[in-house]
């Protein structure tokens, strides 16, 4: 089974900063990577797959990039809405999908 | 609008067995892989099990292997999980989510997901 690790689990920032997170996978996936954002009590909602596009109504500070087995969701300027947890999510092991840990924004 | 409605949550001691209903509407519901994603108490997310558009084909994670049933109605707009033989780590909200892509003959990721229900395996 492909194992995804995110990092950092939590991340200290303030609104206005620019924040990356990394997610590594136990080997390569290509491109097949999708990143989530879910906040407390709510399900998670899509903002980029193929591990760089962006999904329809997703702000453009947001960003993703890598392919292989090292990938990054970049927000460019950290907005009050961007505090959350993010996962990404692995589908080149076809039909098992497996998600990394997730990272917490929390208000620095 | 696409609606995925979840129902069926709930206490269930060790060893019983739950049902878990989607209704999905908003869109058409045969044209797309569906699955049951679940997310344990503070912790994060993890995919259990998977359909194929007609039903003919069925993934789980291993945990579950031999103890819960995906299947879905196309007629009624339905997913279903069954759940047999619970334990206490299964207890989380569970989630229903769609596919991204129609007619795919992959799975790949989720762009639509319900509410969740929470299902509580304890005595």
């Amino acid at each position: 089974d492909i194992q995804m690790t995110q990092s950092p689990s939590t991340l200290s920032a303030s609104v206005g900063d620019r924040v990356t997170i990394t997610c590594r996978a136990s080997q390569s996936i290509s491109s097949w990577l999708a990143w989530y954002q879910q906040k407390p009590g709510k399900a998670p909602k899509l903002l980029i797959y193929k591990a760089s596009s962006l999904e329809s109504g997703v702000p453009s500070r947001f960003s993703g990039s890598g392919s292989g087995t090292e990938f990054t969701l970049t927000i460019s300027s950290l907005q009050p809405d961007d505090f959350a947890t993010y996962y990404c999510q692995q589908y080149n092991s076809y039909p098992s999908l497996t998600f990394g840990g997730g990272t917490k924004v929390e208000i620095k | 609008e696409v609606q995925l409605v979840e129902s069926g949550g709930g206490l269930v001691q060790p060893g019983g067995s739950l049902r878990l209903s989607c209704a999905a509407s908003g869109f058409t519901f045969s044209s797309y892989w569906m699955s049951w994603v679940r997310q344990a108490p503070g912790k994060g997310l993890e995919w259990v099990a998977n359909i194929k558009q007609d039903g003919s084909e069925k993934y789980y994670v291993d945990s579950v292997k031999g103890r819960f049933t995906i299947s879905r109605d196309n007629a009624k707009n339905s997913l279903y999980l069954q759940m047999n033989s619970l334990r206490a780590e299964d207890t989380a909200v569970y989630y229903c989510a769609r596919d991204s892509v129609a007619y795919g003959d992959y799975v790949s990721n989720f762009d639509y997901w319900g509410q969740g229900t929470l299902v509580t395996v304890s005595s």
